[in-house]
């Protein structure tokens, strides 16, 4: 059973221009939410994906945008990427119906860096 | 604003040795998860408290959740080198939204 795949593993990008990454959830889960890590810090929520529509956000800039697909997929948009947006960013995934008491599986991340 | 305090930030012990690290909040959570997180991966759910003074077991590791639902605990007893690494608690408040502490970075020394 496959868990929760993110790509690219890895990514360099200059500042000002846009990046996406991608999510795809365990097998079985239906909401995606999206966490930016910076070195030594905890996960910082950005947003959560249910049923395609943006169910929640975090305090991140409009520039910072998703989407989520029929089939449960998700992707994170960038544009006019700061030096200060380098950081781990990371995919979880649960069923919305019992998150409070599973908590989430989450990727092993993206890890962007921008120069 | 709803914040973890997670202390101590930073923890290296010897093998063998027993520990505790806290995480504690002004806000009342409806459930409260711990992870374990290692360089270059994503956090690994180890256990989730959801009721007030629930105490749950793992092998050596004891999670404890607060009567007031607002703080928990992680001891450690006989502390391996394979225990090293980042530990996160986390607050489901209800809302969708989890909400992570900064952590505790556990080094166990052989």
């Amino acid at each position: 059973d496959a868990g929760v795949t993110q790509s690219p593993t890895h990514l360099i990008k200059t500042r000002g221009q846009q990046v996406t990454l991608r999510c795809s959830p365990k097998s079985g889960h239906d909401t995606v939410s999206w966490y930016q890590q910076a070195l030594g810090q905890g996960p910082q929520f950005i947003f959560q994906y249910y049923e395609e529509e943006e169910r929640q956000r975090g305090n991140f800039p409009d520039r910072f945008s998703g989407h989520q697909f029929p089939n449960y997929s998700s992707e994170l948009n960038v544009n006019a990427l700061l030096l200060g947006d380098s950081a781990l960013y990371l995919c979880a995934s649960s069923a919305t119906i019992i998150t409070p008491y599973n908590g989430y599986t989450f990727g092993s991340g993206t890890r962007l860096t921008v120069v | 604003t709803q914040l973890l305090e997670q202390s101590p930030q930073f923890l290296s012990i010897q093998e063998g040795e027993n520990l505790t690290v806290y995480c504690n909040s002004s806000s009342v959570f409806s459930s409260l998860q711990w992870y374990r997180q290692e360089p270059g991966e994503g956090p690994v759910l180890l256990v989730t408290v959801v009721t007030g003074g629930e105490v749950k077991k793992l092998k050596r590791l004891t999670f404890q959740f607060g009567d007031a639902r607002k703080d928990s605990s992680l001891h450690i007893t006989a502390a391996q080198t394979g225990d090293t690494g980042l530990y996160l608690c986390a607050g489901y408040t209800g809302g969708f939204k989890t909400i992570f502490g900064a952590g505790t970075r556990l080094f166990v020394k052989a």
